[in-house]
């Protein structure tokens, strides 16, 4: 079955500064890779996604980078505030239906 | 439009014992699916509903089940609970269509097995 791995695993930048976290997946098969963020106690919600016919894909200071050859893609916010800290999680989906295999989740603090 | 919706919130159990979680999804979404949460391991992936049938299914033992009935409304239970079974379950659901989308979680059910 598909295997994504996140990292970092824990990420702490300055307010102002770039923040990326990658991700990589396994199956080929895998065409949708929504990214998830996860503030304390709340639910996962859906901040930006992109299928595998797009290489990137940008929504103000969040954007993702997928590289379909090398199996990898990437979360890059810039102008971080420190509304952004919370946990973000990548997923891949190798089908049609709503089955996601998620990373292991990447807490990110930025410090005022 | 009201979100999705899992009851009960938090619950205690022993092992042994058997639990069951439901959860509402949004109104006019017809895919419901299960995640097991816990620190470290992220989100694992339990099993998809879709118009009342399983639609996928992950690699979790059979002691994991779920079904979904016409409302899509669905349950998921767990017999025979175990130490490890001790996780936050969140329930998702998608807009209709059978493409992969957007999923929209509840809260979750936390569940504390001693």
């Amino acid at each position: 079955g598909e295997n994504v791995e996140q990292h970092p695993s824990t990420l702490s930048v300055q307010e102002g500064d770039s923040a990326v976290i990658k991700c990589t997946y396994s199956d080929s098969a895998s065409n949708y890779f929504p990214w998830y963020k996860q503030e304390l106690g709340k639910r996962p919600q859906l901040i930006i996604d992109i299928r595998s016919n797009v290489g990137e894909k940008k929504d103000q200071r969040i954007a993702v980078t997928l590289n379909k050859t090398a199996k990898h893609f990437s979360l890059h916010i810039t102008e971080t505030q420190p509304e952004d800290s919370a946990v973000y999680f990548c997923a891949a989906s190798p089908n049609t239906g709503n089955q996601f295999y998620f990373g292991t989740g990447t807490s990110l603090t930025v410090i005022p | 439009k009201a979100g999705v919706t899992q009851t009960p919130r938090y619950l205690i159990k022993t092992r042994g014992q058997q639990v069951t979680l439901s959860c509402s999804p949004i109104s006019g979404h017809r895919s419901v699916s299960w995640y097991q949460q816990t620190p470290g391991q992220g989100l694992q992936f339990l099993f998809e509903y879709f118009s009342e049938t399983q639609r996928n299914k992950g690699n979790f033992p059979g002691r994991f089940s779920g079904r979904q009935f016409s409302n899509s409304r669905s349950e998921m239970n767990v017999s025979t609970l175990e130490l490890g079974d001790s996780a936050l379950y969140l329930c998702a659901s998608s807009a209709p269509g059978t493409g992969t989308g957007e999923l929209f979680f509840g809260e979750g059910s936390r569940l504390t097995v001693l």
